[in-house]
This record gives C-alpha cells, structure tokens and sequence, in this order.
C-alpha cells in the first residue's frame, strides 16, 4: 500500500524559500503525476502543481512565478520549492500521488498526512 | 478559471438521515468530477472518482451523480464517522480546482 509522508521545516521566513519533500513509500514513483496541494487553516483546498516521473511539471498560474517541482525517481522522492514566502502561504502542505482515468479524469489518492509551514519572523 | 461552488457549505443532519450534497461547476466539466472527504485534522480522502465510481473501500452508501455543470455527492443513510467536510474537485482543465467545502454536522 502506497503511503506518502511530507517532510521540512515548519517556520519559513518572509522572503525565505519554502522547501518540502515528499517520500514515498510501499510503491514506485514512476508512472505517475504527483501533485502538491495546501490548505491555509480553516479554509479550502488549493492545487499548487503537479510532477510527471519524467520531470515535467504542470504548475498553478496563481503560484507559477514562484514554484519550483523536482522529481528524485532513484530515492522514491519528489519536492517543492516556493520563493518569495509571505504571511499568505502559510498553510498545511500536502503531498498525493495522482491517477490518471479515461480523458481528462485524473485523482488525488493516497495524501500524505500533511504538514503545517507556518511563514512568520 | 473553473469556479467550483457547493451547496450548502453547511448541514446539520442525524445519524441515518439521507443527505446531499451539490457542486456546480462554472462550466461544463463533463464528468471528470471527485469528491473527498476529510475530517478534522486529516488529510482528505477519496470517495468518489469520475463523478460516480466509488473508490474501492469506501461504504455504498455514499454515492455520485451528474454530468455538464451540476453534481451531487448522497450519503444515504448518515453514520457517527461520515461526519465530516466533503469537497468536490474538477480535472477538466488545469489549474484543478476544487469546491469550498461543505461541512456536515451533527444536529
């Protein structure tokens, strides 16, 4: 069974880059799209982007100056990178393996659990 | 953008009662329409793919419908753990985006 468990600092400073990793576990990362999805507390759920095994990414225009997605297929590993942090990123980070249907159907599942980045000085 | 807007964003319902739950799209999306479930401090968890196919694992009484604009999540006999928040989710076009959420309560 495929788990996915996000990792990296929890307090960023404003300005600073945000830098998290996503392992995961119980499963190849190859021939999947893998997504970066936060939620500020008490709020909705926002897509960041997406990573192909190849590399190739797919990013939110909203956050798509600011983002950067790398894929480690030999450690099972991906990672977001988000510059220019202010107070408005703060958020729970998740990481969830993407499937891929018929047409343009495709779907979040497993998440890892998530992780608090709190943006404060 | 595809907006995606749910109704109601709150409800308080009772152990076994039938509920539902509607997204509207801002435009048509076809069916390529998910729903997720997620509870209080926990990621969210699919139950729904493809506006109507139930992941493997979740109970039948959860349950997907529509098609174009208008979907609706029916959870047909309310239990103490689907008491939760419940978001849809359109893949039609890239950004993804998804619903804000309805919350389901307990009355």
């Amino acid at each position: 069974q495929v788990q996915l468990q996000e990792s990296g600092p929890g307090l960023v400073k404003p300005s600073e880059t945000l830098s998290l990793t996503c392992s995961v576990s119980g499963g190849s990362i190859s021939s999947y799209y893998w997504t970066w999805i936060r939620q500020p507390a008490g709020e909705g759920l926002e897509w960041i982007g997406h990573i192909y095994t190849t590399g190739s990414t797919n990013y939110n225009p909203s956050l798509k100056s600011r983002v950067t997605m790398s894929i480690d297929t030999s450690k099972n590993q991906f990672s977001l990178k988000l510059t220019s942090v202010t107070a408005a990123d703060t958020a729970v980070y998740y990481c969830a393996r993407t499937s891929a249907g018929a047409g343009l159907l495709y779907w979040f599942d497993p998440w890892g659990q998530g992780t608090l980045v709190t943006v404060s000085s | 953008d595809i907006q995606m807007t749910q109704s109601p964003s709150s409800l308080s319902a009772s152990v076994g009662d039938r509920v539902t739950i509607t997204c509207r799209a801002s435009q048509s999306i076809s069916s390529y329409l998910n729903w997720y479930q997620q509870k209080p401090g926990k990621a969210p968890k699919l139950l729904i793919y493809a506006a109507s196919s139930l992941q493997s694992g979740v109970p039948s009484r959860f349950s997907g419908s529509g098609s174009g604009t208008d979907f609706t999540l029916t959870v047909s006999s309310l239990q103490p753990e689907d008491f939760a928040s419940y978001y849809c989710q359109q893949s039609y076009s890239t950004p993804w985006t998804f619903g804000q959420g309805t919350k389901v309560e307990i009355k």
